[in-house]
């Protein structure tokens, strides 16, 4: 069974401090992970995906397959980082068939 | 370039009622699936379809169904309705090549009493 697990539903960051929002996913197989993020009043959107070793918008994510964490990180937070941020996990990726399985969230408040 | 459409936006319906939401993938996309997100919960699988076919199915009992149409739009069909049903219901589109890129839409909010 796939599970992924965001052990903070809130959390708060001054403007300029460093940020990192943990997800933890059980998962027999080699996984595929991804952080989603909903900004306010937008729909969710990929932020980014492990396979592609990316920075987006200044966040990186690395899989620990040791400590199955796959926690996103940035150096200095800013205002527009305030979103709501969901880690999934995808396990099947035979053609035309993926499932998507994610956390419950942890919502991140930037403060001035 | 059409983003991924949903409607209604908001309905409420009564325990036992049927409820039909539909979905308008983004332009090009083969791929739909749907979630259900209940209130302070992440988006949890329902089922996809790829060529109007469904290919995958979360744990959710079969008065769950859908259909997709040749033009890649998507109907999910929940059939006697049930308290536990009040969510909000996302469709996302992808392309089969770019596993795990879902574009979302903003979703159905649907309230059963």
């Amino acid at each position: 069974a796939q599970r992924v697990t965001q052990p903070e539903k809130l959390l708060s960051v001054f403007k300029g401090a460093p940020v990192e929002l943990k997800c933890n996913y059980s998962y027999s197989g080699s996984p595929e992970l991804f952080w989603y993020v909903q900004y306010s009043r937008q729909r969710l959107q990929l932020l980014l995906r492990h396979i592609s070793r990316e920075s987006i918008k200044g966040f990186t994510a690395d899989l620990n397959k040791g400590e199955t964490s796959f926690h996103l990180k940035k150096p200095f937070a800013q205002e527009e980082d305030s979103a709501m941020y969901y880690c999934a996990l995808s396990g099947s990726f035979s053609f035309g068939n993926e499932k998507l399985t994610f956390g419950t969230g942890t919502r991140l408040t930037i403060i001035p | 370039e059409t983003g991924v459409t949903q409607s209604p936006t908001h309905l409420i319906k009564t325990r036992g009622q049927q409820v039909t939401l539909r979905c308008s993938s983004q332009s090009g996309h083969n791929t739909v699936s749907w979630y259900q997100q209940a209130l302070g919960q992440g988006p949890q699988f329902i089922f996809q379809y790829y060529r109007e076919e469904e290919n995958g199915r979360g744990n959710f009992p079969p008065r769950f169904s859908g259909l997709q149409f040749p033009n890649y739009s998507s109907e999910l069909n929940v059939n006697a309705l049930e308290l536990d049903d009040s969510a909000l219901y996302l469709c996302a589109s992808s392309l089969v090549r770019v596993p795990g890129e879902l574009f979302f839409g903003e979703g159905s909010r649907l309230t059963v009493l």
